[in-house]
């Protein structure tokens, strides 16, 4: 089945950088998008980009541009996201979730969450 | 920046039915899509391109799109349907965006 594992919760001072990863497995990894949303405590959804692991094209929200970079290992089927210049409203669950290319059904599946703590 | 606006809350009664409006100006270009979120857990999508719904989804879960509103209808509402509701979408430059959130209590 369908699955995307992301890696574990992270605690970060403020100025520093997080790696999150989420490994997809069940699917043909070229063939979907991969987007990053993050969700602050109690607060809503929030798009950070998109990646195409097919040839490693990135978009990103305005509001990250110069501090977020996706990446991905296509011989691993996994994608990363980098967040620089950490501060404390980045605290936040960051999750990685599937879109298709060619057709989309919306973003599915999500993967389970990351929990990024930024705190001196 | 591009936005989409919710109501924060809906309450329904048990057979009810609730409906969740998201406003924004793209939304007779572009395709909306609706998620359901419970405490703890990650999103999923209850409705793709205005108002297909996904295998595996209720029947209960309908959409539908007018000009610049697209809305999520739950017929019938169980209590466990009590969940956020978020709507997304994107803008002219394909920006993706998601809605303020919507929190249904099945009262």
């Amino acid at each position: 089945q369908v699955q995307l594992v992301q890696s574990g919760a992270e605690v970060k001072k403020p100025g520093a950088s997080v790696k999150v990863s989420c490994k997809a497995s069940g699917y043909t990894f070229t063939r979907y998008y991969m987007h990053w949303v993050r969700q602050a405590p109690g607060q809503g959804l929030e798009w950070m980009g998109i990646i195409n692991p097919s040839g490693g094209n990135t978009g990103y929200a305005q509001k990250f541009q110069g501090r977020v970079t996706m990446t991905r290992d296509t011989s691993t089927s996994t994608v990363y996201m980098e967040l620089s210049s950490l501060r404390s409203e980045d605290t936040a669950v960051y999750y990685c979730a599937r879109e298709g290319i060619t057709i989309s059904l919306g973003f599915d599946p999500w993967g389970q969450g990351t929990l990024v703590t930024v705190s001196s | 920046s591009y936005e989409l606006t919710q109501p924060p809350s809906v309450s329904v009664s048990p057979g009810q039915t609730a409906r969740i409006t998201c406003s924004g100006d793209a939304l007779p270009k572009q395709y909306a899509y609706w998620y359901q979120q419970k405490p703890g857990q990650a999103p999923v999508v209850m409705i793709y391109k205005d108002s297909e719904r996904p295998s595996g989804i209720p029947e209960r879960f309908s959409g539908s799109s007018s000009g610049t509103t697209v809305t999520l209808t739950i017929s019938g509402v169980q209590a466990e349907d009590e969940a956020d509701y978020y709507c997304q979408s994107a803008d002219s430059s394909g920006t993706y965006v998601f809605g303020t959130g919507t929190k249904v209590t099945v009262v």
